[in-house]
């Protein structure tokens, strides 16, 4: 069974970049679109953007010139950068997966990680 | 952007009652060229990540009990527990996958009454 761990900072400083990594493990990170998505504390659910199996990404507009989504076939791991960051980045954020290949569907998570925008 | 509203934000149903929650998308997620509806619903639970219970609207995931139901098509979606269960305790996310950016509802929190 494929699982999905988040890692990076929980606290990063205003203006700084945030940098998360997911680990996949049970399964190869390739053929698969990887997406990423974040939820504030006790809000809802807001879309980031995608990597496809292709290598081609698609972000959310309103985050589309700070966000960069990327894999590392070699480490099986996905990656998010989002720079600039303010306080309304704060949330938890979500590591997810094609439900199965070459599908955008999400239907794997991670457990998520919160990450805290703070001086 | 595609807006996606739920309804109620919030229910309350008995044990073995059933809860009916409706996704209203702001557009059709209906892609004519193979008749699909790019929309799926998901379960989130206190402190952990969604859990897909359907896609293509209807389609239910592997695992899910049928006590769970998808219907509607175009712009109009509901998604139905036929007999609420404690286990069921949770807020409801539909979701379109049908054009960039994607979105979801704002969540449906379902309760026992």
């Amino acid at each position: 069974q494929v699982q999905l761990q988040e890692s990076g900072p929980g606290l990063v400083k205003p203006s700084e970049t945030l940098s998360l990594t997911c680990t996949v493990s049970g399964d190869s990170i390739s053929n698969h679109y990887w997406t990423w998505i974040r939820q504030p504390p006790g809000k809802g659910l807001e879309w980031i953007g995608f990597i496809s199996y292709t290598g081609s990404t698609n972000y959310n507009p309103s985050l589309k010139s700070r966000v960069t989504i990327s894999v590392d076939t070699s480490k099986n791991q996905a990656s998010l950068k989002l720079s600039s960051v303010t306080a309304a980045d704060t949330a938890v954020y979500f590591c997810s997966r094609g439900r199965s290949a070459q599908t955008s569907i999400i239907g794997y998570w991670g457990q998520g990680t919160l990450v805290t925008v703070s001086s | 952007d595609i807006v996606m509203t739920q309804s109620p934000d919030s229910l309350a149903v008995s044990l073995g009652e059933r809860a009916t929650i409706i996704c209203k998308s702001s557009q059709s997620v209906l892609y004519s060229s193979n008749n699909k509806n790019y929309l799926a619903w998901y379960q989130q639970k206190p402190r952990q990540p969604p859990k897909l219970l359907f896609y293509w609207a209807s389609t239910r995931e592997s695992g899910v009990p049928d006590r769970f139901s998808g219907s509607g098509s175009g712009t109009d979606f509901t998604l139905t527990i036929t007999s609420l269960q404690a286990e069921d305790v949770a807020i409801y996310y539909c979701h379109q996958y049908y054009s960039s950016p994607w979105t979801f509802g704002q969540g449906t929190k379902v309760e026992i009454k």
